[in-house]
């Protein structure tokens, strides 16, 4: 798998959009793009995944650059809750295991 | 979502003791689980994969015979730790995967604090 860079660490103030970057830039043509985040003390919970389409769910966006080497999660409105680990992992297709890195460590602020 | 369950969420036990988690899929049949564990501030570090009736896939450095994991149903897998010592006090994690080929997401369960004494 692909390696991965994030910042350690950002700040947010509540209400505010989140803009948790992410640096793929080894990223092979069959591998996607997934963020996990995890609050403490509890397991990672998927947030949402995309290969090179921009992706939005309830939860979040992802911009992936055209050249695919580096994407960005979108929290529009980050609340308290969303204070956590946030972690951009890349995974081949049909390769089931992820391999996490250090992740962006994200505290939303009152 | 889907729903993975750990059990117990936290065990304290003596040194020298085993401990076994129990990992299940609640609403759908995990053909692979993965069990992670994750010291305090780090990240999650893959211990092994294991799949529904054939011997789980360990990764380097981790001590199979130390790590005993089985996945005897599609909708659980066990990680026993044993003869544990203070060393292997740590956050335990599983996922579990429904087996698709395509680009599914793994869902993971709530955690397991071990405490050995």
């Amino acid at each position: 798998d692909a390696k991965t860079t994030q910042p350690p660490s950002m700040d947010c103030a509540e209400g505010r959009a989140a803009n948790l970057p992410c640096n793929h830039s080894t990223i092979s043509g069959n591998e996607y793009v997934y963020w996990y985040r995890q609050i403490h003390s509890q397991g990672p919970q998927y947030i949402i995944h995309g290969l090179k389409n921009n992706e939005t769910n309830e939860m979040a966006s992802l911009i992936i650059t055209e050249d695919r080497k580096s994407s960005t999660l979108i929290l529009p409105h980050a609340t308290l809750r969303d204070t956590a680990v946030y972690y951009c992992i890349v995974r081949v297709v049909g390769f089931q295991k992820l391999v996490f890195g250090t992740g962006t460590r994200l505290l939303v602020s009152p | 979502g889907a729903v993975v369950s750990q059990h117990p969420s936290r065990v304290i036990c003596k040194s020298g003791t085993s401990v076994k988690i129990e990992c299940r899929s609640l609403d759908f049949q995990a053909t692979t689980m993965f069990w992670y564990r994750q010291f305090p501030k780090k990240s999650l570090m893959l211990m092994a994969t294991s799949n529904e009736g054939s011997k789980a896939t360990y990764e380097q450095g981790v001590e199979k015979d130390k790590f005993l994991i089985n996945h005897a149903s599609l909708t659980l897998s066990t990680l026993t730790v044993t003869s544990a010592h203070p060393e292997d006090s740590s956050f335990y994690i599983c996922s579990a995967s429904q087996g698709l080929e395509n680009t599914g997401e793994l869902f993971f369960g709530e955690g397991s604090r071990l405490t050995v004494l």
